[in-house]
C-alpha cells in the first residue's frame, strides 16, 4: 500500500486566492512526521512545513498551514494568497518514528500553477 | 542558498566514462541520503548513510557506488551508466534521530545525462 497518496496531479489557483493541496498517509506507528516541499522547476526542495503526530495544533509557517485530520490520517497543505512565486510542485512526505527513522515516504506530487 | 552544496550541477558523460558527484553540509547532521528524481515524479532514495555507515540500500545497481569519506561529505561514484540513468541527482542531510520533526535538506542537485 502506498504510505503517501497525493490525488492531484495538478491544481491551478488564481493569484491571491487560497489553495489546498491534498494529502493521506497510512502508517500503523504512533509517532511519525508529515512535511510539505516544495519543488520550483529549478530542482531544488524546499521544505515548507512540519507536522508531529502528537501536536494537537495545526501547523503555520507564514502563508503555509497544514490542515491535520488525524482520524482521517490527512494533512493538507493550505497556501493563502496564492503567489506567481508559488507555482511549483509539491510533495507530501512522511517519516515514521520507530523502524527506518531516516526513510522519508514521499507523495506522487501536486504541480499547482499560479494564474494572474 | 542552500546549505546543503552539490557539485557539479549538471554532468553529461558517456556510458564508460566514470564521474563522481559530491554533496557537502556543515550543519552537523549525522545522516545523509542520496535520491534519483526522474522529470514529474517523486525523488526516490537510493542510499542512506547514518554516522558515516551505509545504512540503507535501496537495491541500487552496483554501477552506482556511494561513499561517506567524513561527516560533512557524500559522495556518488558512478561508473558504466544507462541511458536511463539520466536524472536529477538529489542529495539531503537530516539529523539521525531524536525529535521526529527534523526535515531532510536538500541540495539543488545535479542533473545527468547519459549520452
Amino acid at each position: 500500500a502506498q504510505k503517501i497518496t497525493q490525488t492531484q496531479p495538478g491544481m491551478f489557483v488564481q493569484e491571491k486566492e487560497a489553495v489546498t493541496l491534498d494529502c493521506t498517509y497510512d502508517t500503523s506507528d504512533q509517532s511519525y512526521g508529515l512535511f510539505w516541499y516544495k519543488q520550483p522547476s529549478s530542482g531544488e526542495m524546499i521544505f515548507l512545513i512540519y507536522q508531529g503526530s502528537y501536536d494537537e495544533q495545526n501547523a503555520t509557517e507564514g502563508r503555509y498551514s497544514l490542515n491535520f485530520q488525524k482520524a482521517r490520517k490527512s494533512a493538507n497543505l493550505v497556501i493563502s494568497a496564492s503567489q506567481l512565486g508559488d507555482s511549483a510542485m509539491y510533495f507530501c512526505a512522511m517519516r515514521e518514528g520507530t523502524y527506518n527513522f531516516n526513510k522519508f515516504y514521499f507523495g506522487s506530487g501536486t504541480k499547482l500553477n499560479v494564474k494572474p | 542558498d542552500t546549505e546543503v552544496t552539490q557539485t557539479p550541477k549538471h554532468l553529461v558523460m558517456g556510458m564508460t566514462n566514470k564521474k563522481s558527484l559530491k554533496c557537502e553540509q556543515h550543519m552537523g547532521h549525522r545522516a545523509m541520503y542520496w535520491y534519483k528524481q526522474k522529470a514529474k515524479k517523486p525523488p526516490e532514495l537510493m542510499f542512506v548513510y547514518s554516522y558515516e555507515k551505509l545504512s540503507i540500500n535501496e537495491s541500487v545497481p552496483s554501477r552506482f557506488s556511494p561513499e561517506c569519506p567524513n561527516s560533512s561529505l557524500l559522495n556518488l561514484h558512478l561508473h558504466a551508466l544507462q541511458p536511463e540513468d539520466s536524472a536529477l541527482y538529489l542529495c539531503a542531510s537530516s539529523q539521525v534521530r531524536g525529535s521526529s520533526n527534523q526535515p531532510q535538506h536538500f541540495g539543488d542537485g545535479t542533473r545527468l545525462s547519459i549520452l
